[in-house]
Order: structure tokens, then sequence, then C-alpha cells
């Protein structure tokens, strides 16, 4: 069974630029969660979709931050315009079922 | 909102000792704390949780503790081996949430090195 993919794994832009990152959970599983870590801190949740829902959107930060998960997939986080605090790994996550979460390799953004 | 606390940040120990990673959350509501261990370039990887309605679960070489009445869980790591050298998080979770309240809470991670 394939895992969690994200895509792409290391991103490098400019303040004020957009980019958009993409996740797969695992196939079946309509649980998907977007975290971020940013340097040295916890890992931080940002939001919780079931298919193409969004259940929780508490942790996302301010409205520059976009995500989507149009079919109940894929899902798309995008920030438009970039700041510098934006930097971190920013990780998917899916599930089956409530709790047990399988996390991807995560993408690392980096803001100019 | 809950809040999770991780300790030590860093921990280094001699291949073959043992390894105590500890943690206390705020939300005495908060039912399921897994542990997550991060390798180098990957994602987290959930090695262990324990639920509280139990006090103890083990796996192999690795075990938690959970005291309910004081908030905190602890992960034990014995008779070390290079390949455990990795970044090790806990969480705390509500399960069975009406709220839609269903998000992991992490603490600060601690960096695992074992000495050879």
């Amino acid at each position: 069974e394939a895992g969690v993919t994200q895509f792409p794994s290391h991103s490098v832009i400019e303040k004020g630029q957009t980019v958009t990152l993409r996740c797969d959970p695992i196939s079946g599983h309509d649980n998907l969660y977007w975290y971020r870590r940013v340097m040295g801190k916890e890992i931080k949740f940002l939001l919780h979709f079931v298919k193409e829902s969004k259940q929780d959107e508490s942790g996302m930060p301010n409205n520059r931050f976009l995500a989507e998960r149009t079919g109940g997939t894929y899902s798309t986080l995008k920030v438009q315009p970039a700041e510098l605090e934006d930097s971190g790994v920013y990780f998917c996550a899916s599930s089956h079922r409530i709790g047990e979460q399988f996390f991807g390799p995560g993408t690392r953004l980096t803001v100019l | 909102g809950e809040n999770v606390e991780q300790h030590p940040s860093t921990l280094s120990v001699q291949e073959g000792d043992s390894a105590v990673i500890k943690c206390t959350y705020s939300d005495s509501a908060s039912n399921y704390f897994p542990w997550y261990k991060q390798e180098l370039g990957k994602g987290p990887q959930l090695i262990i949780d324990i639920r509280s309605n139990v006090g103890e679960k083990k796996d192999q070489r690795i075990a938690v503790t959970l005291n309910k009445t004081a908030k905190h869980f602890s992960l034990h790591i014995t008779e070390t081996q290079p390949e455990d050298s990795a970044v090790y998080f806990c969480a705390a979770f509500l399960l069975g949430s009406n709220f839609g309240n269903e998000k992991l809470t992490f603490g600060t991670g601690t960096r695992l090195t074992i000495i050879p």
C-alpha cells in the first residue's frame, strides 16, 4: 500500500510569491490533515478535511493560506503571497479512522 | 486548547542503555497519546500509542506509561541501538469528540542520539 505522498519535497521562493503544495493521501482515507513545523518548534495543526469538506480549519494562520480538496482525493495548500514567517516543513497526514494518522515526508518551504 | 510540553529537547545515550522522554499535557479530556519517530528526510511515523484507560503499553524495546492524574506520559526505549537515533514527538488527542476537534497537539520534539 502506498503511503502519503507530498510534492514538492522542497520549495524555495521569494517573499511575495505564490507556492502550492500538494498532498496525496493513502487511498480510501477520508480524513486528511495539514500540519506545519517551524524550525525547532512543535508540529502545529493547520486544518482537517473529511472527504472534500473542511472539518476544522482553526489552525490556519491567516487568509494567505488556502487549502482545497476537490473530489475528496488529493489536497493542495496554497500560500499567497508568501511571507518570511511561512518558512517551515509542511506535513500532510491521512487516516481511515480518527486517531491513527499516517504522515507524508513533508514539504520544506523556504521563503527568502 | 490543549498544550503539550516535552523534555528533554536533546538526549544522548550510550548504545545499549535506556532512553526516557517525558511529556505533560494540559487538557484532562485528552484520551489518546501517540508517539512519533521522525528520521532524517522522512515524515513522522507512529511507533506506539496509549489510550487513557491503560497505564502502560509495551512493544518489544519500546514502552509508554501514562499517569492521568498527573497528566504526564513517557516513552521508554530499552537496549538502544544506533537506528533509534531520530527525533521523537509526543502528542495528545481527544478521541470521540463531537466538536470536530480531531487534531493532534504535538510536543516540541526530542532529538535522540545513540552513541555507538
